[in-house]
């Protein structure tokens, strides 16, 4: 089982500014199967990034993704109000199997 | 709209069973894997498995292999997750979630939060 860790645990920031979220795998996820995901409190998971780079429909083009092999980076370039929020990883590469990383609070 | 609507909140006794449910809307509901997902504040997001409606496969996460039960019924569009018995430690918020129009779990229910307290 790949176990995915993240860093930091917790990222302050301030609005308009750029924000980066790391992601190790404990093994090489294959085919850049990762995902992100934002939690608000109060509400489900939200899919923000698959396939480590590509952006669901509706997400902003403020958030990016990339990596590959074990490191993965979710990037939001210039934060809003609403991105405040928690954001995990997940690797998929033995679909439908899957594991979250521990989540990165992004707060002000 | 599609979506996924779960049951509701959930307060039970320890010993007590308990069966939750997570129905499908506007999709094609027999096609796509249906995630069962627990969230709890000491160990965030987990897994606890799969069942594919379409023929009624199931796979387990081995940390909730025998602690519960996955089924579905496919003329409601709705799968189950129930416990026999019920701890306090099952006490977390569980989802379901799926995937639509992509490889990954793009469409999430609303979430039951359970409760087991003496």
């Amino acid at each position: 089982e790949i176990v995915m860790t993240q860093s930091p645990a917790t990222l302050s920031v301030s609005p308009g500014e750029r924000a980066t979220v790391s992601c190790t795998a404990s093994q090489t996820v294959r085919n850049k199967l990762v995902a992100w995901y934002q939690q608000k409190p109060g509400q489900a998971p939200r899919l923000l990034i698959y396939a480590a780079s590509t952006r669901a429909t509706g997400i902003p083009a403020r958030f990016s993704g990339s990596g590959s092999g074990t490191e993965f980076t979710l990037t939001i370039s210039s934060l809003q109000a609403e991105d405040f929020a928690v954001y995990y990883c997940q690797e998929y590469h033995d679909w439908p199997l899957f594991t979250f990383g521990p989540g990165t609070k992004v707060d002000i | 709209e599609v979506q996924l609507v779960q049951s509701g909140s959930e307060v039970k006794k320890p010993g007590e069973s308990l069966k939750i449910s997570c129905r499908g809307v506007g999709y094609r509901y027999t096609s796509n894997w249906i995630a069962w997902v627990r969230q709890t504040p000491e160990k965030g997001l987990e897994w606890m498995g799969f069942i594919f409606p379409g023929d009624s496969e199931t796979r387990y996460s081995p940390s909730f292999q025998g602690q519960v039960t996955m089924s579905v019924d496919t003329s409601i569009s709705t799968a189950y997750l129930q416990w026999s018995s019920l701890e306090s430690s099952d006490t977390a918020m569980y989802y379901c979630a799926t995937h639509v129009t992509v490889v990954a779990f793009d469409l999430w229910g609303q979430g039951t939060m359970v409760t087991v307290s003496s």
